[in-house]
């Protein structure tokens, strides 16, 4: 089944220890998504790849940085962990960017800041 | 700007009965897509149900329902024959035309259970 995957699904790591998460997808759509999702809010959109052309969002932190190698990867690197960056991850993918095109949603990376 | 309302932070229903889940919207954009998303705790979002600002019929997926109304800039979500695996958070979310990329807007979400 076509799919977004990602990896790790628990990610402990230590203040200020630089972590990766991974984002798959056999979709093979054209947009991928990164966002940050805290205890009892709404995800927040960090940026997103259309193809290979990088958006972000103005009020992503600089320690938030995120690289598409191809089109089924995508990855976040945070370089600096802080104890506000513990959060569950999603990556989501749409094959265009219309209005009709459904974001769909990997299982999720819940960081934890030690 | 566009912008999701949902007034409902819980909602309670037993199984076997209908819910409704509330989602107002705002945006000045004519074309628009409204989706709603369902979360368990283990942390996934799963698409459940979309509706375009052009459609002129109601979505329908299986047990879920969308109850558009344009002019109130409403896309309620009804969910028939509760189940207790539908015990989630429940998101609604647009997509408008003039949105960067084509970026979502989420609500701040409904938190549904459903008891026997």
């Amino acid at each position: 089944d076509a799919m977004v995957i990602q990896n790790p699904r628990y990610q402990v790591t230590q203040f200020g220890k630089p972590v990766t998460l991974s984002c798959s997808q056999t979709l093979n759509h054209n947009v991928m998504y990164w966002y940050q999702q805290k205890s009892s809010q709404a995800p927040k959109l960090l940026f997103h790849y259309y193809d290979k052309d990088f958006n972000n969002e103005a009020d992503t932190p600089d320690n938030f940085q995120s690289r598409r190698p191809n089109t089924s990867f995508c990855f976040l690197d945070i370089r600096s962990p802080g104890l506000g960056d513990a959060a569950m991850y999603l990556c989501a993918t749409s094959r265009w960017s219309r209005v009709t095109d459904t974001q769909y949603f990997g299982p999720g990376t819940r960081l934890t800041v030690l | 700007a566009q912008k999701i309302t949902q007034t409902q932070p819980g909602m309670f229903v037993q199984e076997k009965e209908a819910v409704t889940l509330d989602c107002t919207y705002d945006t000045s954009d004519p074309s628009y897509g409204l989706f709603w998303y369902k979360q368990p705790s283990s942390g996934e979002m799963i698409f459940l149900i979309y509706q375009g600002s052009y459609d002129q019929q109601n979505a329908t997926e299986g047990r879920y329902s969308l109850n558009f109304q344009k002019a109130r800039k409403s896309a309620n979500l009804v969910i028939s024959a509760s189940q207790l695996g539908d015990s989630a958070m429940y998101f609604c979310a647009m997509r408008a035309e003039g949105s960067t990329l084509g970026r979502l807007y989420f609500g701040r979400g409904t938190q549904l259970t459903v008891w026997p």
